[in-house]
């Protein structure tokens, strides 16, 4: 078993829709929770960051983190075209980034 | 515009034949880090470096090789060693070692003729 284990999908939605994307993991000693999007032959850019348990929001991303389920989700609300991209989660322990564990990303696909 | 410059953005390999990965990084940050991404897996650390003439292995460093000689470069040699080289490579910075945000490049694939 992997120690996080996200969809690979693809998973495609109309313009507009809520999408949800998630990561299960098992090590449950993880605090600091990430999510990163890639373009296509790209280089990841961080889009959310969050310690420990609850909710962050950032414009029409929010990022939400439940300890007891050690399950991660990446909410978009107003989905857009632009938002067509690989989302991979990331976590650790202690906040390092050489110790960070990716998820292997889920590929979204906003239709119009 | 600060960031990460990683070339080339292609890159061939003969059986045998080393080949070396740049990467810049104009950002002033001090750690640098090396990742390999396959098809279906997470991102893999390969090595990473926290200070200049200072570097540490990572989860898959055999095969691979590195220096950091000055503060903004941080190259990447994949050595006749490395039996399945074919990936893409993913070069990344963070402010500190202790900082947990990455700044990526735009990454360099790497194929064996």
């Amino acid at each position: 078993q992997k120690e996080v284990e996200q969809d690979p999908g693809p998973l495609s939605v109309p313009e507009g829709a809520i999408v949800s994307l998630n990561c299960t993991y098992s090590n449950s000693a993880f605090q600091y929770f990430m999510w990163y999007r890639q373009y296509s032959r790209k280089g990841p850019e961080l889009l959310m960051y969050t310690y420990s348990s609850g909710n962050k929001e950032d414009g029409r991303f929010t990022a939400q983190v439940d300890k007891s389920s050690k399950y991660i989700s990446l909410f978009i609300r107003d989905s857009q075209p632009s938002d067509s991209a690989t989302y991979l989660c990331a976590m650790s322990l202690t906040g390092t980034a050489s110790k960070l564990t990716f998820g292997t990303g889920t590929r979204l696909q906003v239709t119009l | 515009d600060g960031g990460i410059t990683q070339s080339p953005k292609y890159l061939f390999r003969k059986e045998g034949q080393n080949v070396t990965l740049s990467c810049e990084q104009n950002l002033n940050h001090d750690a640098m880090y090396w990742y390999r991404q396959d098809p279906g897996q997470g991102l893999r650390l390969i090595y990473y470096s926290q200070i200049v003439n200072d570097f540490q292995k990572g989860d898959i460093a055999e095969g691979y090789s590195v220096s950091r000689e000055k503060k903004e470069s941080f190259p990447l040699t994949v050595t006749s060693a490395q039996k399945n080289p074919t990936a893409f490579y993913l070069c990344a910075s963070s402010l500190g070692a202790g900082d947990e945000k990455l700044f990526f490049g735009s990454g360099t694939q790497l194929s064996v003729l």
